[in-house]
């Protein structure tokens, strides 16, 4: 069971640079998620996605797009890579029947990416 | 909005009981509590989502108090293995929708 794979796990990138972390599940799940944790701090909601082709923003969206073409993947794209985007990311996937809340979100092992 | 958690750490020892709540400011859909060991990825424990609904698995339990707009996450006879940080995950009109947002966190230690 693959689950939520995220690539790369580690990257350290220049202020300035762009990069793209990889995500994509295969759990067929419609919910995917983009979170962000600073050290020893909680979990930050960047972008989310209800189905492909459709994203929406959540707390902390500056500095970051996505984009989801298929069901299965879900890339974050970071602009102008700056020090304070320094943090560990988690994708995420949930699936959600129409007109119902809750489900669990099921996490990938974790992005750390360092701005220097 | 962040839901509010507290308190923001516990230190216990083998045996004891904690308490970690979550509040928020406006009526909740539901509420999810995970644990996060130190350089993982959370990991799910359960969710609630009805008021007045009480689950629970092993020495584990969390209840919802709908009209209160809070949670509470029930750690009993507490081990080793329960150390790390737990969050509390909501769903609500105040997060705009089907969107989870998480609390900062409430840290666990437990000791021998």
């Amino acid at each position: 069971n693959a689950g939520v794979t995220q690539t790369p796990k580690f990257r350290i990138l220049k202020i300035g640079q762009s990069m793209t972390l990889q995500c994509t599940q295969d759990m067929n799940h419609n919910y995917m998620y983009w979170y962000r944790q600073d050290p020893g701090m909680g979990l930050k909601l960047i972008y989310y996605s209800v189905g492909a082709g459709i994203t929406d923003k959540g707390e902390v969206p500056n500095g970051y797009n996505v984009s989801r073409s298929t069901t299965e993947d879900f890339p974050l794209r970071l602009e102008l890579a700056a020090p304070s985007q320094t943090s560990v990311y988690f994708c995420a996937s949930s699936y959600r029947a129409e007109g119902l809340s809750g489900n669990t979100i099921y996490f990938g092992e974790g992005s750390w990416l360092t701005v220097v | 909005q962040q839901p509010v958690q507290s308190p923001q750490a516990v230190i216990l020892r083998e045996g004891e009981d904690a308490v970690i709540n979550c509040s928020s400011s406006k009526a909740l859909y539901s509420v999810h509590w995970y644990r996060q060991k130190h350089g993982e990825a959370p990991v799910f424990l359960m969710i609630l989502l009805k008021g007045g609904e009480q689950k629970g698995h092993d020495k584990i339990s969390a209840s919802f108090n709908e009209k209160k707009q809070q949670s509470s996450l029930y750690l009993t006879a507490s081990q080793l293995s329960y150390s790390g940080t737990y969050f509390c995950g909501t769903e609500g009109p105040n997060t705009g929708g089907f969107k989870t947002i998480f609390g900062a966190g409430t840290r666990l230690f437990v000791k021998a």
